[in-house]
């Protein structure tokens, strides 16, 4: 049901850089919508990593950064630690039918 | 800091009611947008319905159960009825704080999620 696409997996060794890609349409993303990023380990709720496409909340690690670009956004992890291995969801607004929120398709990263 | 916590009946019948209540701690229901959002087995997170504190409610248009969505002040407990329910609603379901304006909403509090079965 998703209508943003994220790439399945990625990974990389500690203390590499890896980046999640998210995209979405001119319904979302591409309509100006702000996008936001959790990240979410096994038996909790998802943690909010950046919010309003670049600002990390308070008690997030600068390693962790946002981008947008047309109708895509990107999350960037650099310095990837063992505590990163968790799966990343990409979140906006979508105009389209009476209006909602819609989560990316997720991506697990692993940390190798 | 704001705390979530989802409560309910664990298996549901098909064709039943799915309720489950959030508890909040530590803030007020009287401010931003209390929501519920589920993910289902092997399936990424799917936004369900909102309330918010004025009263106004609203539903993911893709979702054909009937949802309401009600919150108790006294209690600062948001509720969540999902009618008609069937083996494709089984699904861990989160109970999330939303912040910011409408169209750019943030859900920054989350609980650790209720896991419901819809089984015979």
């Amino acid at each position: 049901q998703s209508v943003l696409t994220q790439p399945p997996s990625v990974s990389g060794a500690p203390g590499q850089r890896v980046t999640i890609s998210c995209t979405g349409s001119g319904s979302n993303i591409g309509a100006g919508y702000t996008v936001q990023w959790y990240q979410h380990l096994p038996g909790a709720g998802p943690k909010l990593l950046i919010f309003g496409n670049t600002d990390r909340p308070s008690g997030v690690p600068d390693r962790f950064s946002g981008s947008k670009s047309g109708t895509s956004a990107s999350l960037a992890i650099t310095g990837l630690r063992a505590e990163d291995e968790a799966d990343y969801y990409c979140q906006t607004y979508d105009h389209s039918l009476d209006g909602y929120y819609v989560f990316g398709t997720g991506t697990k990263v692993t940390v190798l | 800091q704001v705390r979530l916590q989802e409560s309910g009946p664990g298996l549901v019948k098909p064709s039943e009611t799915l309720s489950l209540t959030c508890t909040v701690s530590g803030g007020s229901v009287n401010y931003d947008y209390w929501t519920w959002i589920r993910q289902s087995p092997g399936k990424g997170l799917e936004w369900i319905a909102f309330y918010h504190y004025t009263g106004s409610t609203h539903k993911n248009p893709s979702i054909k159960n009937p949802v309401t969505i009600s919150f108790d002040s006294s209690r600062n407990e948001i509720s969540l009825k999902l009618r008609s329910v069937t083996a494709a609603d089984t699904a861990v379901y989160f109970c999330a704080e939303g912040r910011g304006h409408y169209l750019s909403l943030v859900f920054d509090h989350w609980g650790q999620g209720a896991l419901v079965t819809v089984s015979s």
